[in-house]
């Protein structure tokens, strides 16, 4: 079973910041959190991810809380192309047998006109 | 990021057929992975493909129908074997090291009639 509770959706207005939450209260020590989107039956394509500090590069933000039991992924400027399901996944980052990730059902992100 | 592809993009095939899917990398991997998506649903791990070994199948998936082959270390393939409707999936493979972010392929669409 997946370890991340997330929204089965979310609507944002293009242009403005979509925040997509995620839970992930089991969480170990040693598991990122990483963040995929689909976008209509292609494969997913890698976001972003994160240990325990908060991340930024070219597609988006994540913010991690301190006790990292839960996360956001923040598009800061949706546009109607990031309309996609998004997946958190925690995964196991080093010191793990298992390199394979565990998909649960995502957010349907849809961001209208 | 890996550069990956996959043949055939798509396939209209008949029950009791078999299908060989083909995932290519730009860069040698260790791990590579096989996904279905069923309609609606999300990825579920089929099994991992290790050059030099057997390959790891997840619980309700087997060798007989779904037999892999990993010569070196940017190529495997997948082969749906005796096709059912119900193996009418998205078809998508992933290479990604255990610490290392996994990146997917395009995904092969696969209807059986």
């Amino acid at each position: 079973d997946a370890k991340t509770t997330q929204p089965p959706s979310m609507d944002c207005a293009e242009g403005r910041a979509a925040n997509l939450p995620c839970n992930h209260s089991t969480i170990s020590g040693n598991e990122y959190v990483y963040w995929y989107r689909q976008i209509h039956s292609q494969g997913p394509q890698y976001i972003i991810h994160g240990l325990k500090n908060n991340e930024t590069n070219e597609m988006a933000s994540l913010i991690i809380t301190e006790d990292r039991k839960s996360s956001t992924l923040i598009l800061p400027h949706a546009t109607l192309r990031d309309t996609a399901v998004y997946y958190c996944i925690v995964r196991v980052g080093y010191g793990g047998s298992q390199g394979n990730l565990i998909f649960g059902k995502g957010t349907k992100l849809s961001v209208k006109p | 990021s890996a550069v990956i592809s996959q043949k055939p993009s798509r396939d209209i095939c008949q029950r009791g057929t078999s299908l060989t899917i083909q995932c290519q990398v730009d860069s040698q991997v260790t791990m590579m992975f096989w996904y279905r998506q069923q309609p609606g649903q999300s990825l579920t791990l089929i099994a991992t493909a290790n050059q030099g070994s057997e390959a790891t199948y997840e619980s309700g998936f087997v060798i007989d129908k779904f037999p892999i082959s990993r010569p070196n270390l940017t190529f495997s393939t997948l082969t749906v074997s005796n096709m059912s409707p119900e193996d009418s999936s998205i078809y998508l493979c992933s290479v990604g090291d255990i610490g290392e972010t996994q990146y997917f392929g395009p995904g092969t669409r696969l209807l059986v009639l």
